[in-house]
């Protein structure tokens, strides 16, 4: 089967440092996919792993683990207008769709 | 902009209703999507167009019928919803369907059925 799990809700504070984690179990495992979603407004691609590591974009960074089914996304130097829900999406090998979780509501106190 | 527009933005529709909903490109992609984002759930992949042909159809009822016109539009029509069916209706796009093709999301329809 398949499913995607990451916390329902974070809270951080401005400036600060935030790690959002994803575990996975699917039969077919061909990149994970994180993207922004601002209230009321389209989610917005920020990252794409496919093999181990740290994939790092400027304040953002995702991290994958395929023999662990797990993979984190990294925001440094907090600011409120990061305050949005972070998914996390799976493309899965063998229907090529991309399964997502239920998104993680991170909330940005000054 | 993400390129993928969507209208209406918001829609209240009756059970008994017919509406449609809207998506257009303008990225140049061959594959669009619909998906569904319900509260507190996960995002659900409705519809896959490639190239115009729809190569997916995952289990939605026959109340939900796409049309892919052409590879820049697609529609969603809707006829005789439940209440249930109130949700964020999500189209996207992508250079193909298949693997790392990243996808770009319009910003939805939020639809309320009474």
């Amino acid at each position: 089967g398949q499913n995607i799990d990451q916390p329902t809700e974070m809270t951080a504070t401005e400036g600060a440092i935030v790690q959002i984690n994803c575990t996975y179990q699917t039969s077919g495992f061909n990149g994970l996919f994180w993207y922004q979603q601002h209230a009321g407004e389209a989610p917005t691609f920020l990252s794409y792993n496919v093999l181990d590591g740290l994939e790092e974009k400027g304040r953002f960074s995702s991290f994958l683990s395929r023999s662990k089914g797990y993979s984190y996304l990294l925001l440094k130097e907090l600011q409120m207008k990061d305050s949005a829900s972070y998914l996390c999406a799976v493309r899965d090998r063998n229907t090529d769709k991309l399964i997502f979780g239920t998104g993680t509501r991170l909330q940005v106190f000054p | 902009e993400t390129g993928v527009t969507q209208t209406p933005r918001h829609l209240v529709m009756g059970m008994t209703n017919k509406k449609s909903l809207k998506c257009e490109q303008h990225l140049g992609h061959n594959a669009m999507y619909w998906y569904k984002q319900s509260a507190k759930k996960p995002l659900e992949l409705m519809f896959v167009y490639s190239l115009e042909e729809r190569v997916e159809n995952n289990s939605v009822p026959s109340r939900f019928s796409p049309e892919c016109p052409n590879s820049s539009h697609l529609f969603l029509h809707l006829h005789t919803l439940q209440p249930e069916d109130s949700a964020l209706y999500l189209c996207a796009s992508s250079e193909g369907s298949g693997e790392y093709n990243e996808q770009f999301f319009g910003p939805g329809t939020r639809l309320t059925v009474l």
